[in-house]
């Protein structure tokens, strides 16, 4: 069965800083990989998602993340972040012959000026 | 760019009762879920639907759930009586065809259970 841990439930970071959000999965096939963003009172919004290919990918916002087989991880990363990027980041990930979607439980992302 | 939305963006409700939550997909898309939210909780897949019938549901999903597409726009999560534990933030998502199409999902809306 398939299975998203993101380990850090908050993580604060002074603005202009750089941050790593970070995810691993479990599958035993091959998977489609997301990350989304949930702005107070707003709904689920898709930041970058990972398809095959480069192993590189750039959503919204100046975020992007890298899939890495080997450590089964897809870690978020922002290298100056700005007070906008309040929100909880979800990390997903979907089986390519599936159509649900298995969430993480969430990364609260805090900016301090 | 097209949206999913959903209608009410707050229910609130006396347990025991019916409840009908409301979504307009994107309109070419042809893949339609349901995914709940319970507060503090990880966001957790329900049902998915396609051609008119439900593809995968989860163990959530009993027989108090129920989903339907009454005409070319709407997609309805019904549940039928009401328990406590319902309460939750309900979201609708939708793709179009393509195994790698990302799902778009609405703003959601809070079903709060009295």
């Amino acid at each position: 069965a398939q299975s998203v841990t993101q380990l850090d439930s908050q993580v604060p970071v002074f603005e202009e800083a750089p941050v790593e959000l970070r995810c691993n999965y479990s599958s035993s096939v091959s998977v489609y990989l997301f990350w989304y963003v949930q702005y107070p009172n707003q709904g689920l919004q898709l930041l970058l998602k990972y398809l095959s290919g480069s192993t590189l990918v750039k959503g919204i916002n100046g975020f992007e993340a890298e899939f890495n087989k080997s450590q089964t991880s897809f870690h978020l990363r922002k290298p100056s972040v700005h007070i906008s990027d309040t929100a909880e980041y979800f990390c997903a990930v979907r089986e390519s012959s599936a159509s649900k979607i298995i969430f993480g439980s969430g990364t609260r992302l805090s900016i301090r000026p | 760019e097209p949206e999913v939305t959903q209608t009410p963006s707050h229910q609130v409700t006396q347990m025991g009762q019916e409840v009908i939550l409301r979504c307009v997909p994107i309109s070419n898309h042809l893949y339609f879920y349901w995914y709940r939210q319970i507060l503090g909780q990880k966001v957790e897949f329900l049902v998915s639907f396609y051609n008119n019938e439900i593809s995968e549901k989860s163990e959530i999903f009993d027989d108090q759930f129920s989903v339907e597409r009454p005409d070319g726009s709407n997609f309805t999560l019904k549940i039928r009586s009401t328990k406590l534990e319902d309460s939750a933030m309900y979201f609708c998502a939708s793709n179009g065809a393509g195994d790698n199409q990302p799902q778009h999902f609405g703003d959601g809306t809070r079903l709060s259970i009295l």
